[in-house]
């Protein structure tokens, strides 16, 4: 069974601190993951596909990296708008098309 | 709308009683997921469709739970003698590849 999680639960971090989350996933052949950003009352908002191990992604002050265990999303000088949760995702061979979620790291940005 | 429409965005309802979901994908993306999260839990697959194949059922928890979609486009979830356990937020999603799915702001369903 595909297995997703995500450190820490919480992080604030004052505007322009640098930071990273963390993803662990265990799966039965990667064929992707993915990073998502979710606004309260909003639905997730795509951010990131990696592929393979030490592929990397980057946008805005953004980055996200993939080892064969885990993925970090790297925040750079982070602004208050960067407040939200980041959600972690998988998607084996396993299953069909279904993505497994981890239970998101809820990131606060403190001007 | 260019995003995924979904409705209500919040229903209140009884133990007992059925409920639908509605989820309007956007205009030519092919798939279409659903998606439910409970609080203080990940985001758990529901069921998929793709194109005219027959839908992917495996996530649906118990057969209270149905959906269906329509023309290749609407999708109605269906969960019926809703139980308390069944509230949480539940989230459609649609997609042209299996990289980006873009979801809708749910509907957050309570039962009393």
């Amino acid at each position: 069974e595909d297995q997703v999680t995500q450190s820490p639960e919480a992080l604030r971090l004052q505007e322009g601190e640098s930071s990273s989350l963390n993803c662990s996933y265990t799966v039965s052949g990667l064929r992707g993951l993915f990073w998502y950003r979710q606004d309260p009352g909003k639905g997730p908002e795509f951010l990131f596909t990696l592929y393979s191990a030490g592929e990397e992604k980057e946008k805005e002050r953004l980055k996200a990296t993939l080892t064969k265990k885990e993925s970090f999303l790297h925040i750079t000088a982070p602004k208050p708008e960067d407040s939200a949760t980041y959600l972690c995702a998988v998607h084996s061979g396993a299953g069909s098309y279904q993505l497994t979620f981890g239970k998101g790291t809820k990131l606060s940005v403190i001007p | 709308g260019a995003g995924v429409s979904q409705s209500p965005s919040n229903k209140v309802t009884e133990k007992g009683k059925d409920v639908e979901l509605r989820c309007d994908p956007i205009s030519g993306h092919t798939a279409l997921y659903w998606y439910r999260q409970s609080l203080g839990q990940g985001l758990e697959f529901l069921i998929y469709f793709q194109g005219n194949s027959a839908p992917d059922k495996s996530g649906l928890p118990s057969d209270r739970f149905s959906a269906e979609r329509t023309g290749g486009s609407v999708s109605t979830l269906t969960i019926q003698r809703t139980q308390q356990e069944d509230s949480a937020v539940y989230l459609c999603a649609s997609s042209l590849t299996r990289s980006e799915l873009f979801f809708g702001e749910g509907s957050r369903l309570t039962v009393l």
